[in-house]
């Protein structure tokens, strides 16, 4: 079976520019989950979704970021405008219905923003 | 709200030699979840285990092992006869909420380096 797929895998941005992250959950799972990693501030949650409604957004930084998913295949992060303190590894992660914590991530997207 | 500590920031052991990665955490619930993850230098994180508060009986897993220990908050993680490939950072996270629409807690993380 497919693990989470996210894309693209590396992006390099100038400040200023949109950026869109991509993620495609495992299938049959109903919880996405977007974190951002930092040497700083180590592993945050930005936002999370249940079956495709946002269920807790109070991790995303500020209005630059903005996140959606309009059906249980397909969500995406976007930045807008991108800074350089937006620098990070962004991680998608899904999860089956009732069980809890068992977070399957995807391989991250290394954004670079200049 | 949960909260998670991990104290040792890096670790470094020669191939072979058992090692413990400490974790303490807080939490106002009765009843929870606790897990652990591992990020090699590949960089996606893995699931290792679950544990449930109300079950307090030390799990194994070939050369890993867990010790929960709820009288002192404490959710330790060893791996015995250490091998290169365990070099990684371990994640230990309290979950918080509901079944539905809780969410992981990571900590800081430890970051194990085993040397041959």
């Amino acid at each position: 079976d497919a693990g989470v797929i996210q894309s693209p895998r590396h992006e390099v941005t100038e400040m200023g520019q949109e950026v869109t992250l991509r993620c495609k959950p495992i299938s049959g799972h109903n919880s996405l989950f977007w974190y951002r990693q930092t040497m700083m501030r180590g592993l945050e949650l930005l936002i999370y979704f249940n079956n495709n409604v946002p269920i807790d957004d109070s991790g995303m930084p500020e209005d630059r970021f903005s996140a959606k998913m309009p059906n249980a295949s397909f969500s995406t992060l976007k930045i807008q405008p991108s800074e350089p303190r937006d620098s990070a590894v962004y991680f998608c992660a899904s999860r089956k219905q009732g069980n809890l914590g068992e977070q399957y991530f995807g391989p991250g997207t290394r954004l670079t923003v200049t | 709200a949960q909260k998670v500590t991990q104290a040792q920031t890096e670790i470094s052991v020669v191939e072979k030699e058992d090692v413990t990665l400490d974790c303490v955490y807080e939490t106002r619930d009765t009843t929870y979840y606790l897990f652990w993850y591992k990020q090699p230098p590949s960089g996606e994180l893995v699931f290792l285990i679950r544990r449930n508060s109300f079950d307090e009986q030390n799990e194994i897993s070939g050369r890993y092992s867990w010790n929960f220990q709820k009288s002192t908050s404490s959710f330790n993680f060893t791996i015995t006869a250490s091998q290169v490939v365990d070099s990684a950072v371990y994640f230990c996270a309290p979950y918080g909420g509901s079944s539905n629409t809780g969410k992981l807690i990571f900590g800081q993380g430890t970051t194990l380096q085993v040397k041959p």
